[in-house]
């Protein structure tokens, strides 16, 4: 059974940073691409970044790029996102999200985690 | 950035009636070279992540009722519910992966009249 289980989250200031992984299990992590994708408080949801198989392609939304760098450790099937300079709209329920396949074009999100709170105050 | 506006931003629908939801995207999100529509449909419960229900605008994932059917080509795309059941309540997403950023709709929350 394919697992993702975020963690990382929780009251960070403003200008501050934080980590967020995400463990996987009941696959072969290296095979797939993954994503990172967010929920603010009654919000919609906004993609925020992927990071291919290898980690050797990667992308991230506009409004958060700059700020935020994702990686993979795949010898210990983990996915992380690096967040700096957080700013109050920064806050939401941050998941991580696995694509069908490793391949182009399949970047639909077939598996979630729970996701992880992110709460950015003074 | 291709936007997804969805309509309608609400429903309320009888049990056992149909559900539908629309979604529209800015520019064509079918890819010519293998015509498929780039285009998938998420079920959203209070407290839950969101639930991949539709691929390739049309393809039912494993495991979903039959009664979820999703339509559409090009800019154009619907997602219909046969006959709402209780544990349909949710709001519903649709998504284009044509290109990044990969975005959503606003979302259509699904209620029982």
């Amino acid at each position: 059974e394919v697992q993702l289980v975020e963690s990382g989250g929780g009251l960070v200031q403003p200008g501050g940073s934080l980590r967020l992984s995400c463990a996987a299990s009941g696959f072969t992590f290296s095979s797939y691409s993954m994503n990172w994708v967010r929920q603010a408080p009654g919000k919609g949801l906004e993609w925020l970044s992927y990071i291919s198989g290898s980690g050797s392609t990667i992308y991230y939304a506009d409004s958060v790029k700059g700020r935020i760098t994702i990686s993979r450790d795949n010898a210990k099937n983990s996915l992380y996102l690096q967040m700096n300079s957080l700013r109050a709209d920064d806050t939401a329920v941050y998941y991580c999200a696995r694509d069908p396949y490793d391949s182009t074009g399949y970047r639909y999100f077939q598996h979630w985690g729970q996701g992880t709170l992110v709460t950015v105050s003074s | 950035d291709i936007v997804m506006t969805q309509s309608p931003d609400s429903l309320t629908v009888s049990l056992g009636e149909r559900a539908t939801i629309n979604c529209k995207s800015s520019q064509s999100i079918l890819y010519t070279s293998n015509n498929k529509n780039y285009l998938g449909w998420y079920q959203q419960k209070p407290g839950q992540p969101p639930k991949l229900l539709i691929y390739w605008a049309s393809t039912r994932e494993s495991g979903v009722p039959d009664r979820f059917s999703g339509s559409g080509s090009g800019t154009d795309f619907t997602l219909t519910i046969s006959s709402l059941q209780a544990e349909d309540v949710a709001v519903y997403y649709c998504q284009q992966y044509y290109s990044t950023p990969y975005t959503f709709g606003q979302g259509t929350n699904l209620e029982i009249k």
